[in-house]
C-alpha cells in the first residue's frame, strides 16, 4: 500500500529556507499516473495547496508563494522535496506531503482524480 | 472573495441528515468541476472521501460508507456532500477541493457537530 512520510526541522528561524521532504514507499514516485503534492495547514485553519511535480520534474506551484518555492523530485531515492525560502511566522503550519492521482496520454494529464493519500504530517514552527 | 465558500459550522443530531455546501464564487460553473470532499479529525490529515463532478463521473474513497454521498445544486452554484444516518464518529472537519487555473483550491471547511 502506498505510503508517504514527511522529514525535516521542527523549528526554522525567520528570513531562512524551510527544507522538507517526503519519502515514498510501496510505490514508485515514478509512476506515471501520480503527482507527488505538498499543503500545509495553519493552526485552525483549511488546508493550503502549496504545489506539486511529476515524475519528470514538471511542477505545478500556488501563485502566492511561487516566488519563493522551490520542488524537486529524486527518483533514486523515491523523494521529493519543497524548499520554501524567506520565511516568516505566517509560513508556521503543518506540512503534508501527498499523492495525485491522474491519468495521462502521451505524458499529458489528461484527468485529475485529486489527492488520495496524505502523510501524516510534520509541524513546523518559524520563530527566533 | 474566496473561489469555495463553505458554512464554517453546522450540527445535526444522530440518525439525521446532513447537508454540506461548498459554493463557487460568482464566475466559476459547477457544472464542469469535479468536487472533491475530504474528511479530517483532530490530530489527523484530511481524507479522502469521494469526489463527483456527475451521476456519471463520480467516485467513493475506498471503505467510504455509502451514507456519504455527492451531488451538485446548479441553481445554487454549489457542490453538495450529503452524510445520511449521521454516527458520532462523523463529527469533525469537512473539506471540498477543486482544481482551478492549473492550481488545487481548498475551501474553508465546515465543522460538523454531532449532538
Amino acid at each position: 500500500q502506498l505510503q508517504v512520510q514527511e522529514s525535516g526541522p521542527g523549528l526554522v528561524r525567520p528570513s531562512e529556507t524551510l527544507s522538507l521532504t517526503c519519502t515514498v514507499s510501496g510505490g514508485s514516485i515514478g509512476s506515471s499516473n501520480s503527482y507527488w503534492n505538498w499543503i500545509r495547514q495553519a493552526p485552525g485553519k483549511g488546508p493550503e495547496w502549496i504545489g506539486n511535480i511529476y515524475y519528470n520534474g514538471k511542477t505545478y506551484y500556488n501563485p502566492s508563494l511561487k516566488p519563493r518555492l522551490t520542488i524537486s523530485v529524486d527518483s533514486s531515492k523515491n523523494e521529493f522535496s519543497l524548499q520554501l525560502t524567506s520565511v516568516t511566522a505566517a509560513d508556521t503550519a503543518i506540512y503534508y506531503c501527498a499523492r495525485e492521482s491522474v491519468i495521462t496520454t502521451y505524458g499529458v494529464v489528461t484527468t485529475r482524480y485529486g489527492i488520495d493519500v496524505w502523510g501524516q504530517g510534520t509541524t513546523v514552527t518559524v520563530s527566533s | 472573495q474566496a473561489v469555495l465558500t463553505q458554512p464554517s459550522s453546522l450540527s445535526a443530531s444522530p440518525g439525521a441528515s446532513a447537508s454540506l455546501t461548498c459554493t463557487l464564487r460568482s464566475g466559476f460553473d459547477v457544472g464542469i468541476y469535479r468536487i472533491f470532499w475530504y474528511q479530517q479529525k483532530p490530530g489527523s490529515p484530511p481524507q479522502y472521501l469521494l469526489r463527483y463532478k456527475s451521476d456519471s463521473d463520480q467516485h467513493q474513497g475506498s471503505g467510504v460508507p455509502s451514507r456519504f454521498s455527492g451531488s451538485k445544486d446548479a441553481s445554487a452554484n454549489a457542490g453538495i456532500l450529503f452524510i445520511s444516518g449521521l454516527q458520532s464518529e462523523d463529527e469533525a472537519d469537512y473539506f471540498c477541493m477543486i482544481w482551478h487555473s492549473s492550481a488545487w483550491v481548498f475551501g474553508g471547511g465546515t465543522k460538523l457537530t454531532v449532538l
